[in-house]
């Protein structure tokens, strides 16, 4: 059964700083591995998709990392900006059964941009 | 291109009833997903829908039950419901192609926040 670490669980940096969010996976057999954005209350938005062949993406001040072989991901944000505030979660996407997949999610990290 | 869309986006019940959950999924996908995310916890996989049929599931009891139409929307029926079936209630969808396991990047909608009194 896949599952999936984040740290830190919560993350408070002033504006500007760059930053690492950590990720980490116990089964490597993952079609992806995606990072999304959630705001609070509300639902989750995608920010990158990286493909188990891939070993990074990149958009805009986003750069995701995977090492399968390791179990890990990172999301790297640059020059952090109050509007980046958010909760990051990480989800690997395998096999769930009958040709269907799923996404295992971590649990988040909550960062905070200040001012 | 329409996205994801959900309704309601809030609803109260008591325990013991049923609820059902709308999704309207992306233009141009045939793959729906369902996740219960409890607070401050990470979305759990409920099950999947492919072409009308669930294709997989998750560690959820059969009073979890759902549907997809022809046109790729979605319901989820909640039977019997508990407290601990307070949670925000996520859609997903995406395009799956023929034979393929791996779909292409999981949209999500808003949710529906259903709590159980």
């Amino acid at each position: 059964k896949q599952e999936v670490t984040q740290i830190p669980a919560a993350l408070s940096v002033p504006e500007g700083e760059n930053l690492v969010l950590n990720c980490s996976f116990t089964d490597s057999a993952i079609y992806n591995l995606q990072w999304f954005r959630q705001d609070p209350g509300k639902g989750l938005t995608s920010l990158l998709l990286i493909q188990s062949s891939q070993r990074e993406q990149t958009s805009g001040r986003l750069n995701a990392s995977l090492d399968k072989s390791s179990g890990r991901s990172t999301l790297y944000i640059a020059a952090s900006q109050p509007g980046d505030s958010a909760t990051y979660l990480c989800a690997a996407e395998d096999g769930a059964g009958a040709g269907s997949y799923q996404l295992t999610f971590g649990k988040g990290t909550k960062l905070s941009v200040i001012p | 291109e329409t996205g994801v869309t959900q309704s309601p986006t809030h609803l109260i019940k008591t325990r013991g009833q049923q609820v059902t959950l709308r999704c309207s999924s992306q233009s141009g996908h045939n793959t729906v997903s369902w996740y219960q995310q409890a607070l401050g916890q990470g979305p759990q996989f409920i099950f999947q829908y492919y072409r009308e049929e669930e294709n997989g599931r998750g560690n959820f009891p059969p009073r979890f039950s759902g549907l997809q139409f022809p046109n790729y929307s979605s319901e989820l029926n909640v039977n019997a419901l508990e407290l601990d079936d307070s949670a925000l209630y996520l859609c997903a969808s995406s395009w799956q192609g023929m034979g393929q396991g791996a779909g292409d990047t999981q949209y999500f909608g808003p949710g529906t926040r259903l709590t159980v009194l």
